[in-house]
């Protein structure tokens, strides 16, 4: 199984500062047919259920506002909010699905400072 | 708007099956172009795959779960279902079903876009 790693587990940033955090997949998820790699990143509110954001590492789904950001290739990815607000506060998740079983990251948890 | 609503008992005994079902409204469950997917959380961890079905009955069970799984799907209801037998206390979580986009290019399962609220299933007796 592929293995994703998340850094920091936690973070505190001040309101409308940036926040970013990083997935590190144990093997490349690029698909070299195409380019495109196999990286989505997910928030997670408390009592809620994951709400995609991003997929193929730095496609925003619709409706996610454009202050979230995916990025990077191969094993190394990075989400990005540009400036944080309040509802930011959240977990954050990122999952590979380049190899079956698709595998989650541990998560991020963003807070305020 | 697709919703996915999970039911079934909110507690099950030790060495006993866990059953829960996922009802499908606002689209049909009979797409070529999704997959559907139990996935679940335990209290204050992280997320993991049980397994998906294809509306045709086509299944994928995470290996480490594969010998308790059943995945089963009811297109006339719109409904599918899981099945985990043999639970322990390990098996307390969150489970959730979802929508897993299907890749057409690779033939196989990407992200999950649609998710239901999720049920709290306890082991214990």
């Amino acid at each position: 199984d592929i293995v994703m790693t998340q850094s920091p587990d936690s973070l505190a940033v001040s309101l409308g500062e940036r926040a970013t955090m990083k997935c590190k997949s144990s093997q490349s998820v690029l698909y070299s047919s195409n380019n495109k790699n196999s990286l989505a990143w997910y928030q997670q509110k408390p009592g809620q259920p994951p709400k995609l954001l991003i997929y193929w590492a730095s496609t925003r789904e619709s409706g996610v506002p454009d202050r979230i950001s995916g990025s990077g290739s191969g094993t190394d990815f990075t989400l990005t909010i540009s400036s944080l607000q309040a509802e930011d506060v959240a977990v954050y998740y990122c999952q590979q699905y380049y190899s079956s079983p698709v595998t989650f990251g541990g998560g991020t948890k963003v807070e305020i400072k | 708007q697709l919703l996915l609503q999970e039911s079934g008992p909110g507690l099950v005994k030790p060495s006993e099956t866990l059953s829960l079902t996922c009802t499908v409204s606002g689209g049909s469950i009979i797409s070529s172009g999704y997959y559907w997917g139990w996935i679940r959380q335990p209290p204050g961890k992280g997320l993991e795959l049980i397994g998906t079905i294809y509306y045709s009955g086509s299944t994928y069970y995470t290996p480490s779960l594969k010998s308790r799984v059943t995945i089963s799907v009811d297109t006339s209801k719109n409904q599918f279902s899981l099945k985990l037998s043999s639970v322990t206390a390990a098996d307390t979580a969150v489970y959730y079903c979802a929508r897993q986009d299907y890749d057409k290019y690779y033939d196989s399962g990407s992200y999950f876009d649609f998710w239901g609220q999720g049920i709290l299933v306890t082991v214990s007796s």
